[in-house]
């Protein structure tokens, strides 16, 4: 069975700051993991992905994750939050063989000036 | 440009009327997909189709209907809409049907069922 667990349904930050976007998964086998943002009445963008390589993933506007098996979990970061940063976030979980995606119930950054 | 389009992008309408939300991509994928996002449930999936003529239930298929005649179209027909059924819609897409793949999305549909 698959899961995922975004652990804060909210997270507020000051712009220049750090993110931390928080993720945990559940999966059978090896999995695939995502993070996706969803800005303001818009579709949803793929930020970055994890697909067995490198466990550091770099994604688009500075943000990155680190997959850690031990953990089970797959937290998203970014060293500085800038303004445009501020939507909500989901992290997605699938695994090899299998096609349908498992959504994190999301988490809305803000970011404060 | 590359994309997903979704028709219409607002609709209101009464319980037990049928309905379809179309969706389009002009990327040639094989793998299109339905979704539902309702507020602290994040995405779930409704339908997916691994290419035309194969298509198959997600988690909360009941009350929806799909068809994939063509590679390019997915429309999802709601034969009699209920309440329960008021969401905001996304269809995606994506080039294959692996699941490392990257889903394209499109910009979704809001659906109220009076």
């Amino acid at each position: 069975a698959q899961s995922v667990t975004q652990l804060d349904s909210h997270v507020s930050v000051s712009e220049g700051t750090p993110v931390l976007l928080r993720c945990n998964y559940s999966s059978s086998y090896s999995p695939s993991l995502f993070w996706y943002v969803q800005h303001p009445n818009k579709g949803l963008q793929l930020l970055l992905k994890y697909t067995s390589a490198a466990t550091l993933v770099k994604g688009i506007n500075g943000f990155e994750a680190e997959f850690k098996k031990s953990e089970t979990s797959f937290h998203l970061t970014k060293p500085s939050a800038h303004m445009s940063d501020a939507a909500e976030y989901f992290c997605v979980v699938t695994q090899t063989g299998a096609n349908n995606l498992f959504f994190g119930t999301g988490t809305r950054l803000t970011v404060i000036p | 440009e590359a994309q997903v389009t979704q028709n219409p992008r607002y609709l209101i309408t009464v319980t037990g009327k049928k309905l379809t939300v179309t969706c389009s991509q002009n990327m040639n994928h094989e793998y299109m997909s339905w979704y539902r996002q309702d507020p602290g449930l994040g995405l779930r999936q409704i339908y997916y189709s691994m290419n035309v003529e194969v298509t198959d239930k997600g988690d909360v298929p009941e009350g929806y209907k799909v068809s994939r005649k063509e590679k390019r179209n997915f429309p999802l027909i709601l034969e009699s809409p209920s309440p329960n059924q008021t969401s905001l819609y996304f269809c995606a897409s994506k080039e294959e049907a692996y699941p490392y793949n990257e889903q394209f999305f499109g910009p979704g549909t809001r659906l109220t069922v009076l």
